[in-house]
């Protein structure tokens, strides 16, 4: 069956630093995968989505990697802040429904 | 605030209870759905409705009872839960393909947090 594996510690890393997050897929490749970002007690909010035939996109101080080879997509934020702390979940396409990681915690440090 | 609302916010209940969750959405999508959201797990689809019609049923125990009136209203009936049905309830909506051919972006709500006793 189809996986999102997401690095379920807690990501720590010092303020304006590039935090680095790590999604990978089992089986087949999606055609595309998605970036969410969750506070807590809110929910979910759509960053970034990146196709199988592209290898970047980026949006802002944010940028997201797809690499087939590996299964595995990347998501960068670039000089980060505290107000960046949250919870990044990555989904894959299945049949128009989404398939879900459980999500790394990240906490940016002043 | 994301366009799609979710009351109430939060929702204690007994395990002989019956409560419903409601989610509103205007911003004209066709699909809405209902996630169930637990601690350190991914977040799990429940039911899918296109166009007011039921599309997909994961499966989901028959206490957990889906209503979809029209496109733009969801409930969530509630009856005769169990202690490990609490979680965070998350609405969401999309117009699949809107934005990127192919895609399915979602918008969620801000989440009904249910504890059951």
């Amino acid at each position: 069956s189809q996986k999102i594996e997401q690095n379920s510690e807690a990501l720590n890393i010092q303020e304006g630093k590039t935090a680095t997050l790590t999604c990978n897929y089992t089986n087949y490749s999606p055609a595309y995968l998605q970036w969410y970002r969750q506070d807590p007690g809110r929910g979910p909010v759509f960053l970034l989505l990146i196709r199988e035939n592209e290898k970047e996109k980026r949006k802002e101080r944010l940028k997201v990697t797809f690499d087939t080879t590996l299964k595995q997509s990347l998501f960068h934020i670039t000089a980060s802040q505290p107000a960046d702390s949250a919870t990044y979940l990555c989904a894959r396409d299945s049949n128009y429904q989404l398939i879900w990681g459980a999500g790394t915690k990240l906490i940016i440090k002043p | 605030e994301t366009g799609v609302t979710q009351t109430p916010r939060h929702l204690v209940m007994g395990m002989t209870n019956k409560k419903s969750l409601k989610c509103e959405q205007h911003l004209g999508h066709n699909a809405m759905y209902w996630y169930k959201q637990s601690a350190k797990k991914p977040l799990e689809l429940m039911f899918v409705y296109n166009f007011k019609e039921q599309t997909e049923n994961n499966s989901v125990p028959s206490r957990f009872s889906p209503e979809c009136p029209n496109s733009s209203h969801l409930f969530l009936h509630l009856h005769t839960l169990q202690p490990e049905d609490s979680a965070l309830y998350l609405c969401a909506s999309s117009v699949p393909g809107q934005g990127a051919p192919g895609a399915n972006v979602l918008t969620f709500g801000a989440g009904s947090r249910l504890t059951v006793l």
